[in-house]
C-alpha cells in the first residue's frame, strides 16, 4: 500500500517570502501522480498543482512549484513570494495510475502554513 | 465554487444515531467519492461510485453504508454514532472512473456528543 508522509506540521513564512513543504512517499509502482492541495479555512479541498510521474520537468502554476525526486520518492512543494492568502493547510497526495484505481487519493498528515505579515 | 453540493453544512448528534449526508456532484460528473478528516486518522478514502455502482472501497467501517441514486446524487449513511465518528466529511466528483480531475465538496462537520 502506498503512504504518504508530511514531516512538517507547521510552518510559519513571512509575506515575500519563499517557504518550501516536504512530502515522501512510498509506492512499488513506476507510474503515478502527486498532487498537492490547500485547505484554507473555509475548509474546501483546493488542487494547487499536479505532477506526473513518467513528466521529468517539475509542475509549476504561478507562485507554486515542485521539485519532483522521483528516485528518492519525494515532493516538495515551494511557494514563492507568499501571500496572506496562502495560510492553510497543505496536504500532499499519491495517485495510483492504475485506471481502476480511479481518484483514491491516499493522503499525507498535512502542513499547516503561517504566513506573517 | 468547484460544483460540489453537499448537504449539511453541520450536523450534531448523540452516540447511537444515525445520520445520512448528502452529496450532489457536479452537472455531468458520474463518479463519486467519500472522504473522511479526522483529527486522529487524517484525510482517508471511504468509498467511490460510478453512475450508481460501487466501484472501489477504502477503510469504510461496516456501520457506514453509500450508495449512488439514478440522478448520481450521493448519499453516506452513517449508523450506531460512537464519538471517534466525529469528521469533516468530503464528497468529490470526478467525470469518469479515469484519471479527470477531481472536485471535493465543502464538507460536512459531523459532531457526535
Amino acid at each position: 500500500a502506498q503512504t504518504v508522509t508530511q514531516s512538517q506540521p507547521e510552518m510559519s513564512v513571512q509575506e515575500a517570502e519563499t517557504v518550501t513543504l516536504s512530502c515522501t512517499y512510498d509506492t512499488s509502482e513506476s507510474d503515478y501522480y502527486l498532487f498537492w492541495y490547500k485547505q484554507p479555512p473555509s475548509r474546501q479541498m483546493i488542487l494547487v498543482i499536479r505532477q506526473e510521474a513518467y513528466k521529468q520537468q517539475n509542475a509549476t502554476e504561478n507562485r507554486f512549484s515542485v521539485n519532483f525526486q522521483k528516485a528518492a520518492k519525494s515532493f516538495s512543494l515551494k511557494i514563492s513570494d507568499s501571500q496572506l492568502g496562502d495560510a492553510a493547510m497543505y496536504f500532499c497526495a499519491y495517485r495510483s495510475p492504475v485506471r481502476a484505481a480511479g481518484n483514491k487519493l491516499t493522503f499525507g498528515g498535512g502542513t499547516r502554513v503561517l504566513v506573517k505579515p | 465554487d468547484s460544483g460540489v453540493t453537499q448537504t449539511p453544512k453541520h450536523l450534531i448528534t448523540a452516540t447511537g444515531q444515525r445520520v445520512t449526508l448528502r452529496c450532489s456532484p457536479r452537472s455531468g460528473d458520474l463518479s463519486v467519492y467519500w472522504y473522511q478528516q479526522s483529527l486522529d486518522q487524517g484525510l482517508q478514502f471511504l468509498i467511490q461510485y460510478y453512475n450508481g455502482e460501487e466501484r472501489a472501497k477504502g477503510n469504510i467501517l461496516e456501520r457506514f453504508s453509500a450508495q449512488q441514486f439514478p440522478d448520481l446524487h450521493s448519499e453516506l449513511n452513517l449508523s450506531s454514532l460512537e464519538l471517534g465518528d466525529s469528521a469533516l466529511y468530503f464528497c468529490a466528483s470526478s467525470a469518469g472512473l479515469g484519471l479527470e480531475k477531481l472536485f471535493f465538496g465543502s464538507g460536512t462537520q459531523l459532531s457526535v456528543l
